[in-house]
């Protein structure tokens, strides 16, 4: 079975672009959650997808916004970047049904630069 | 907000060392899980406890969970160069969909 795929894996914008990453879960996984990681803060939850519905969010600004389609491949996009948004982006897929799947799988993530 | 605080941040061993990771909390998880990554790679899984004073093996690798499933250690006995990386603590509490992460353990194992 083929793992999570993230694509693209390397980015460079320019403050005050747009930018779009796309997250392909595991096959059959239909809980897509998406992770900022940077070396101040860590791993940081962004929100998670299940259903093409946002299940959950955490404490990002709604620049950050996302969403799922019927065939669970979910994006992310954020918009107007700023140098903090540099970080890589990690996507996770889990095949849990219920809120609260206690398994996820990461995919490689995207490692975006702002210039 | 939950936190996860992990020790120590850094570690720096020999090959053969053994050594314990240490994961704490003052919230209540359900379930807990220690992943390992490398660099530019996402986190690979390693386990997940569920059951306070759950011990689970996996190679070389012991994990436990609290009694009170507020804490978890890895214990890794006679390190390996390979065994390299950032180790990760994760948990969740019973309704939420997402991960709180620890703040990390850098491990390298020289020969």
């Amino acid at each position: 079975k083929a793992g999570v795929t993230q694509t693209p894996r390397y980015l460079i914008k320019t403050r005050g672009q747009q930018v779009t990453l796309s997250c392909s879960p595991i096959s059959g996984h239909r809980s897509v959650s998406w992770y900022q990681q940077t070396p101040g803060q860590g791993l940081q939850f962004l929100f998670e997808y299940f259903s093409e519905t946002q299940r959950n969010k955490g404490n990002f600004p709604g620049r950050f916004s996302g969403r799922q389609f019927s065939n669970s491949r979910s994006e992310m996009n954020v918009s107007t970047l700023e140098l903090g948004d540099s970080a890589l982006y990690l996507c996770a897929s889990s095949p849990s049904a219920v809120a609260g799947g206690i398994t996820q799988y990461f995919g490689p993530g995207t490692r975006l630069t702002v210039l | 907000t939950q936190l996860l605080e992990q020790s120590p941040q850094f570690l720096s061993i020999q090959e053969g060392e053994n050594l314990t990771v240490y994961c704490n909390s003052s919230s209540v998880f359900s379930s807990l899980q220690w992943y390992r990554q490398e660099p530019g790679e996402g986190p690979v899984l390693l386990v997940t406890v569920v059951t306070g004073g759950e011990v689970k093996k996996l190679k070389r690798l012991t994990f436990q969970f609290g009694d009170a499933r507020k804490d978890s250690s890895l214990h890794i006995t006679a390190a390996q160069p390979g065994d390299t990386g950032l180790y990760l603590c994760a948990g969740n509490t019973g309704t939420a969909s997402k991960l709180t992460f620890g703040t990390g353990t850098r491990l390298q194992v020289t020969l």
